[in-house]
């Protein structure tokens, strides 16, 4: 069975402060890596799209990267509009409609 | 505005009501999907209908019941519901022939009561 295990589970940051969040993960055959990010009361937003190992996307002040077991999600210089909660999915070639397994999220603040 | 669109946004619904939540999306997407959102637990996977076909029914209670009508409109009907099924139901949609993620609704936030 899939699983995909995130951490920290909150991780609080001043403003300029970089860091990383981790998504450690087991699939059989990864078709690919998501991270998403979901704001109170929304529905989770789309961000990357990993497919295979050494793999790297970039958007902004985060940047996604891809081994075989994890992938981590790297923020630089956070601002306080990247407070959030991040959530990391993957996906299994093994079934025809391509079904998402979410981790529980990594809820980020960034203080002024 | 995701192209995902799901109504009601907010429900308030004792235990012996018959409610319906609503999603539709003009993406041109082929697959459809509920999911559970309950704090602080992974998104949980509840139906996934493919080309309008109900391909994965996750161990959902039957006062649960999806429908696809076509491949634009996906609905969960709700009745006789308890306290611990109050949580955000997301609807997400996505094209079977490419690798990709999935493209959400914004949920509707149920408290049953």
């Amino acid at each position: 069975e899939d699983q995909v295990t995130q951490s920290p589970e909150a991780l609080r940051l001043q403003e300029g402060e970089s860091s990383s969040l981790n998504c450690s993960y087991t699939v059989s055959g990864l078709r690919g890596l998501f991270w998403y990010r979901q704001d109170p009361g929304k529905g989770p937003e789309f961000l990357f799209t990993l497919y295979s190992a050494g793999e790297e996307k970039e958007k902004e002040r985060l940047k996604a990267t891809l081994t075989k077991k994890e992938s981590f999600l790297h923020i630089t210089a956070p601002k306080p509009e990247d407070s959030a909660t991040y959530l990391c999915a993957v996906q299994e070639g093994g079934t025809s409609y391509g079904k998402l397994t979410f981790g529980q999220g990594t809820i980020l603040t960034v203080h002024p | 505005e995701t192209g995902v669109t799901q109504t009601p946004r907010h429900l308030v619904m004792g235990m012996t009501n018959k409610k319906s939540l609503k999603c539709e999306q003009h993406l041109g997407h082929n697959a459809m999907y509920w999911y559970k959102q309950s704090a602080k637990k992974p998104l949980e996977l509840m139906f996934v209908y493919s080309l309008e076909e109900r391909v994965e029914n996750n161990s959902v209670p039957s006062r649960f019941s999806p429908e696809c009508p076509n491949s634009s409109h996906l609905f969960l009907h709700l009745h006789t519901l308890q306290p611990e099924d109050s949580a955000l139901y997301l609807c997400a949609s996505s094209r079977l022939d490419r690798a990709g993620g999935y493209t959400f609704g914004s949920g509707t936030r149920l408290t049953v009561v």
